[in-house]
């Protein structure tokens, strides 16, 4: 499988500041990127594809002011969580788009607000 | 509505077992099903995965089982080890098409020695 670096892998923060998560596509220069969030014990649910050069699209639901995705290049996307809260706490995960169109997941962010 | 269904929600199989998971789906137009494995505080690693031209694929102990008529496709574990336990989940997509993916609720699996 593609090799996928996600940072943090964890990460501790008060109520109302921000966290920035980065995801590197080491095999493969992406184009889109995949974020999803997984609460405990459920499945993953994407949150937002980001395309290099332009404006993410987030799913029904996700508020795009709260997590801020960029894009910048084609190995590296970064979820920003603004003025985080104890219910943004979760699993982050991200997912570049392969060439062939497989889903590779990076090792994934536990974001913990307390 | 869901998209893929998985069952059951946990399992539990004596050491050198067979494990089997169930996924079902609706939409026709799926034409790639991949299974994930993870473990706690890990992202899924693709475990491996069928397209619908087949009914079957096999990759070491691990078995696709498609059932394109029936909608359906399961995952066999053979020889089941305790460092198969984790969660495991089915997914489907249609590749061409900006690679959205549906998947299904997981299974916890636990092996026991």
């Amino acid at each position: 499988g593609a090799v996928v670096s996600q940072h943090p892998s964890w990460v501790i923060c008060k109520s109302g500041t921000s966290v920035k998560i980065e995801c590197r596509s080491l095999d493969f220069q992406a184009t889109t990127m995949f974020w999803y969030r997984q609460f405990p014990k459920q499945s993953l649910m994407l949150m937002a594809t980001s395309n290099e050069g332009s404006k993410a699209t987030y799913e029904q639901g996700v508020e795009k002011d709260k997590f801020l995705i960029n894009h910048a290049s084609l190995t590296l996307s970064t979820l920003t969580v603004t003025s985080a809260h104890p219910e943004d706490s979760s699993f982050y995960i991200c997912s570049p788009g392969s060439p062939t169109g497989e889903l590779f997941f990076g090792e994934g962010s536990r974001l913990t607000v307390l | 509505q869901q998209q893929v269904k998985q069952s059951p929600q946990s399992l539990i199989v004596q050491k050198g077992g067979i494990s089997i998971i169930n996924c079902a789906y609706e939409n026709t137009a799926f034409d790639y099903f991949p299974w994930y494995q993870q473990f706690p505080g890990k992202g899924p690693a693709l475990l491996i995965a069928i397209r619908p031209d087949v009914s079957e694929k096999k990759e070491g102990r691990f078995t696709i089982s498609f059932n394109k008529s029936a909608k359906q496709f399961s995952l066999h574990i053979m020889d089941s080890q305790p460092g198969d336990s984790a969660t495991y989940f089915c997914a489907a997509s249609t590749l061409n098409t900006g690679n959205q993916f549906y998947f299904g609720t997981g299974t916890s699996l636990t092996v026991i020695p």
